[in-house]
This record gives structure tokens, C-alpha cells and sequence, in this order.
């Protein structure tokens, strides 16, 4: 079936530090490919996007490639700060059925 | 413009009880989609509608769940009778198409003693 593997949390780093937070998938066909955050009491937003092989999302420093060779979509961002400290999901949208499907989400926390 | 806006926010009930959740979408949005979050099993989705019509409640837990959506504005997932388990925070979120991209509320935790 289909589903999304995303690293462990919590992932603790010190502001400025380089982020890579692991996602693959597994899907019949090409799913687009999101990542939402949700900060502390809030819901979930939208994040990035990337809708077929090779592209790249990118928003307030994030970027995730779309590899379809190795169904991964990885986040990343050169310099975290602390107002970056959430829980990130990956989440394959899965036309066919209407559906997006949630990793487990990692929790980033950024020190001082 | 509004966003998702849920209603309450927090609730606390009894074992037993019935509980009522309440979800206005954005004005506009034809699909609406009730999650589940917990820390055991994550992002759960529970139902979805579109155009008020529900299109797959294969998330439902079981049948003391049941979502209703009697109009384009309104929508509400009631649990009757509740039980501790059902402690999570309920979600609910709307779309306009059919991208994947979801405008969630912000919550509704609920606690069952």
C-alpha cells in the first residue's frame, strides 16, 4: 500500500546549523509531494510542494527535490533558527484516492 | 479572508458522554477532510467530503463516529458514546481542488476521563 517513511525526531540543532530531515515513500505512480509544518498548538500549513520528478520546492529557506529514482522528497535549510522549532510532515498526495498521507512527522527543535 | 475555524477548541467530557465537533470551511472550498491526531498513531484521516457529499469515511473507527456536512459551511463529527481513547486532537481541513494542498484549523483537543 501506500505509505511514507519519514527520520525520527527529535532532531535538536543550534541556530544556523544545516537541516536534512529524511523522507521516502512508497506509491503506485507519481504522487505529488508535500511538506507541512505545524508549530506548537497550531494546525498544519503547507510548507513546499514539488508535483513531478526532478522539481524543487522551496519556501522561507526549505528545499525538498523530488527524486523519483529513490522516491524520496528530503527537507532541507541551510540556516535554522529557533522560530523554525515545529514538527515537519512529508505527505505523498495520492490522486487516485483523494488522499494525503501523513509520515509521522519529526520534531525539530533550535537551540540559541 | 477566514480560514478553517473549529469549534471548541478544547473540550473535556466524561466517559460516556456525547461529544459534538464543528468546522466552518473557507468560503469557496468543495472538500473537507476530518483528521485525528495522536501521538501513538499520528495523522489519521477519518473522512472526506466533497461537495458536501461524503466520499470516503474508511477512517471512521468504528461506528460510534459519525460526520455529517449539511451544507457548503458547516460540518460536524460527533462521537457517541465517547470513551478515553477517543483523547486526540480532531482536525479539519478544506481544499478547493484536488492538488493535495490543505488549509487546516486549528484543533479541537479533546479529552475523555
Amino acid at each position: 500500500g501506500n505509505s511514507v517513511t519519514q527520520m525520527e525526531g527529535p532532531v535538536t540543532l543550534s541556530e544556523e546549523a544545516f537541516l536534512t530531515i529524511n523522507c521516502t515513500y512508497t506509491a503506485t505512480g507519481y504522487p505529488s509531494l508535500f511538506w507541512y509544518v505545524q508549530y506548537p498548538g497550531e494546525g498544519l500549513q503547507l510548507l513546499l510542494k514539488a508535483t513531478k520528478a526532478d522539481d524543487k520546492g522551496s519556501n522561507k529557506g526549505f528545499e525538498a527535490t523530488y527524486r523519483k529514482e529513490t522516491t524520496s522528497f528530503h527537507l532541507e535549510k541551510g540556516s535554522v533558527q529557533v522560530s523554525d522549532s515545529a514538527v515537519y510532515f512529508c505527505a505523498p498526495w495520492m490522486d487516485s484516492s483523494y488522499k494525503l498521507i501523513f509520515g509521522s512527522g519529526t520534531r525539530l527543535l533550535v537551540r540559541p | 479572508d477566514a480560514g478553517v475555524i473549529q469549534s471548541p477548541r478544547h473540550e473535556v467530557t466524561e466517559m460516556g458522554q456525547e461529544v459534538t465537533l464543528r468546522c466552518k470551511p473557507i468560503s469557496g472550498h468543495d472538500y473537507l477532510f476530518w483528521y485525528r491526531q495522536t501521538m501513538m498513531r499520528g495523522l489519521e484521516l477519518l473522512i472526506y467530503f466533497n461537495n458536501n457529499v461524503p466520499i470516503d469515511d474508511s477512517g471512521m473507527p468504528e461506528d460510534r463516529f459519525s460526520a455529517k456536512m449539511p451544507n457548503a459551511s458547516f460540518s460536524t463529527l460527533k462521537i457517541q458514546p465517547s470513551e478515553p481513547r477517543d483523547s486526540a486532537v480532531y482536525f479539519c481541513a478544506s481544499t478547493f481542488d484536488s492538488t493535495g494542498e490543505l488549509f487546516f484549523g486549528e484543533g479541537s483537543r479533546l479529552t475523555v476521563l
